[in-house]
């Protein structure tokens, strides 16, 4: 089945450190990619979708200048944590579409989470 | 804004038994999709079963089925024949056939005991 790669799969950094978090497609090209954040026992909440060559559509409340995603090609995408802070420390989750199964409707896939600590 | 709730932050089985998971949404659109997803502790997400909206038979997957009722918006999961590795905090989450984007519900943490 598709396979949908993130790394690292754990970063430390220092505050006010700015940190890259890689989403890869693997066996399939992705024009939408979707970024999560989830905290310990919670939910994943929606940040942002990833669109191929177009700017990112952030959910509300998710700061842009913050969470920078970048969608160069069909099978990267890329989120940074910028000028991270300890508020900022949670596991993101990235997800891509294979869009074999139609454009909006095939299978999620999920990656297997960053887990960010800032100290 | 499409919500999806689920009620029951935790629930436990007796391995071999039947647990029925609850979950609820709502939404103003007519053309949608729901799923359910198992996150171990790996953190993994992983599809359990989908549903299409305009389906009114209700999704199967081996032990797994759901319980699908689109005018109470209601979707349940059903495990039968509970086994220690389904063990897992379960997900409902809700596709929007306009956005693509898929709206998780706070999660149910499921317990097999032996």
């Amino acid at each position: 089945g598709a396979v949908v790669s993130q790394h690292p799969s754990r970063v430390i950094c220092k505050s006010g450190t700015s940190v890259k978090i890689e989403c890869r497609s693997l066996d399939f090209q992705a024009t939408t990619m979707f970024w999560y954040r989830q905290f310990p026992k919670q939910s994943l909440m929606l940040m942002a979708t990833s669109n191929e060559g177009s700017k990112a559509t952030y959910e509300q409340g998710v700061e842009k200048d913050k969470f920078l995603i970048n969608h160069a090609s069909l099978t990267l995408s890329t989120l940074t944590v910028t000028s991270a802070h300890p508020e900022d420390s949670s596991f993101y989750i990235c997800s891509a579409r294979d869009p074999s199964g139609g454009p909006l409707t095939g299978e999620l896939f999920f990656g297997e989470g960053s887990r960010l600590t800032v100290l | 804004a499409q919500t999806v709730t689920q009620s029951q932050p935790e629930m436990s089985v007796q391995e071999a038994e039947t647990v029925t998971l609850s979950c609820t949404y709502d939404t103003s659109e007519s053309d949608y999709y729901l799923f359910w997803y198992k996150q171990p502790p790996s953190r993994q997400m992983i599809l359990v079963i989908r549903q299409e909206a305009y389906k009114q038979q209700n999704a199967t997957e081996n032990r797994f089925s759901v319980n699908f009722q689109k005018a109470a918006k209601s979707f349940s999961l059903k495990i039968s024949d509970s086994q220690l590795g389904d063990a897992a905090m379960y997900f409902c989450a809700y596709g929007s056939s306009n956005t693509g984007k898929l709206i998780f519900g706070q999660g149910t943490t499921l317990q097999v005991k032996p």
